[in-house]
């Protein structure tokens, strides 16, 4: 299996400040890297798709970028509705596996 | 668009089979392309895909769930079903279902999630 690692695993930011957001593949995954945000009791929401396409509806402050085994995640001017979990998934082979998750705080 | 729906029995005994039924609404899960997911969500952690099906019936499953595992599909009810056997406190999760490109796309749209708790 493709181990996917997440850091940090939380952090702590303002209103409009930038967040960067890392996951490591344990293996080259090419561009095959999705990253999704979850609320507390919500079903996890796709944001972007092969590491750097904006899925339909996300606004524009979201990027994500990367190839082979390091992508990250940013988020641009931070915003309250921000504030929630975020994981990266492989889909380049199965088992599809997921980062353990990046908690996203108030400061 | 298409929207998923989850139920099934939020309470599973230990060594029972954990049964859920995923509804489809908006799409059909006969069409090709797509491909009809498990993933579930132990509480305060982590996401773990389990498996999908496609609409020809062939299955694809995380062999650390392998042995306990069925997802099979049901076109007259456009819906799909997931069977886990033997099961115990650790798979006490949020289960949820999701339509999946397949390899190298991903997972959406997902259903709002459904929690079993397996206890006696």
């Amino acid at each position: 299996d493709i181990q996917m690692t997440q850091s940090p695993s939380s952090l702590s930011a303002s209103v409009g400040e930038r967040v960067t957001i890392t996951c490591r593949a344990s293996q080259s995954i090419s561009i095959y890297l999705n990253w999704y945000q979850q609320k507390p009791g919500k079903a996890p929401k796709f944001l972007i798709y092969s590491a750097s396409s904006l899925q339909s509806g996300v606004p524009s402050r979201f990027s994500g970028s990367g190839s082979g085994t390091d992508f990250t995640l940013t988020i641009n001017s931070l915003q309250p509705e921000d504030f929630a979990t975020y994981y990266c998934q492989q889909s380049y082979s199965t088992p599809q596996t997921f980062g353990q998750g990046t908690q996203v705080e108030i400061k | 668009q298409v929207q998923l729906q989850e139920s099934g029995p939020g309470l599973v005994k230990p060594s029972e089979t954990l049964s859920l039924t995923c509804t489809v609404s908006g799409g059909s899960v006969s069409s090709g392309s797509y491909y009809w997911s498990w993933i579930r969500q132990p509480p305060g952690k982590g996401l773990e895909w389990i498996g999908y099906i496609y609409y020809t019936g062939n299955t694809n499953y995380n062999p650390s769930l392998k042995s306990r595992v069925t997802i099979s599909l049901d076109t007259s009810k456009n819906q799909f079903s997931l069977k886990l056997s033997s099961v115990t406190a650790a798979d006490t999760a949020v289960y949820y279902c999701a339509r999946d490109g397949g390899v190298l796309y991903w997972p959406d749209p997902w259903g709002q999630g459904t929690l079993v708790t397996v206890s006696s």
